[in-house]
């Protein structure tokens, strides 16, 4: 079946350093990949994706490249801020199972000024 | 506003009480989903609806009743439940089940059961 593995947190980094959270994941076919955040009392928002293997998803300066041969979709920003203290998640959605979207555990991030 | 709206946004309720949740979605999507998040847990699915036909029900207890009127809208009844019941619940919605397509999450309803 499909799964969704990140990298277990909290991640604790002072403002402007560097981003990494993993992600890997296990999926038939060809699935799409997500990155959601979660800020504190609201709901998932979704924050890039990426469809087909080598897709690079971007917003707010967060990264994330589809990596079929590691199967993998890690994220990443080069200077966070104390505003990106939020919770991400890893998620999938492969149509050949039309299962509704698989998520990771969460990676919980705290930037401190 | 948000494609996804929930409410109430916060409730509280007895074991003995009978709620409801409701999720309205405005961005024509005919698929719709439960989630509940609890403390230290993954997200957990519980309920699909894909052109307002249950499509998935993940072992959830009877307790939890959902209903899907029409596309748009989303309802789970609520009765006899217990404190461990108090979690974070998440209405999501996309285009369609499986399609490859992202989730729109409304801000969920926060569950106190005292």
């Amino acid at each position: 079946g499909n799964s969704v593995t990140q990298m277990e947190g909290p991640v604790t980094l002072s403002e402007e350093a560097f981003l990494t959270i993993n992600c890997t994941y296990t999926a038939t076919g060809y699935p799409s990949l997500f990155w959601y955040v979660q800020y504190p009392g609201e709901g998932l928002q979704l924050l890039l994706k990426a469809t087909k293997a080598d897709d690079k998803g971007s917003n707010k300066g967060f990264e994330a490249t589809y990596r079929k041969e590691t199967t993998s979709f890690h994220l990443e920003k080069g200077s966070v801020q104390v505003s990106d203290s939020a919770v991400y998640f890893c998620a999938l959605s492969a149509q050949i199972s039309r299962r509704a979207l698989t998520f990771g555990s969460g990676t919980r991030l705290q930037v401190q000024p | 506003e948000t494609g996804v709206t929930q409410t109430p946004r916060h409730l509280v309720m007895g074991m003995t009480n009978k709620k409801s949740l409701k999720c309205e979605q405005h961005l024509g999507h005919n698929a719709m989903y439960w989630y509940k998040q609890s403390a230290k847990k993954p997200l957990e699915l519980m309920f699909v609806y894909n052109f307002k036909e249950q499509t998935e029900n993940n072992s959830v207890p009877s307790r939890f009743s959902p209903e899907c009127p029409n596309s748009s809208h989303l309802f789970l009844h609520l009765h006899t439940l217990q404190p461990e019941d108090s979690a974070l619940y998440l209405c999501a919605s996309s285009q369609e089940q499986g399609q490859n397509t992202e989730a729109f999450f409304g801000q969920g309803t926060r569950l106190t059961v005292v």
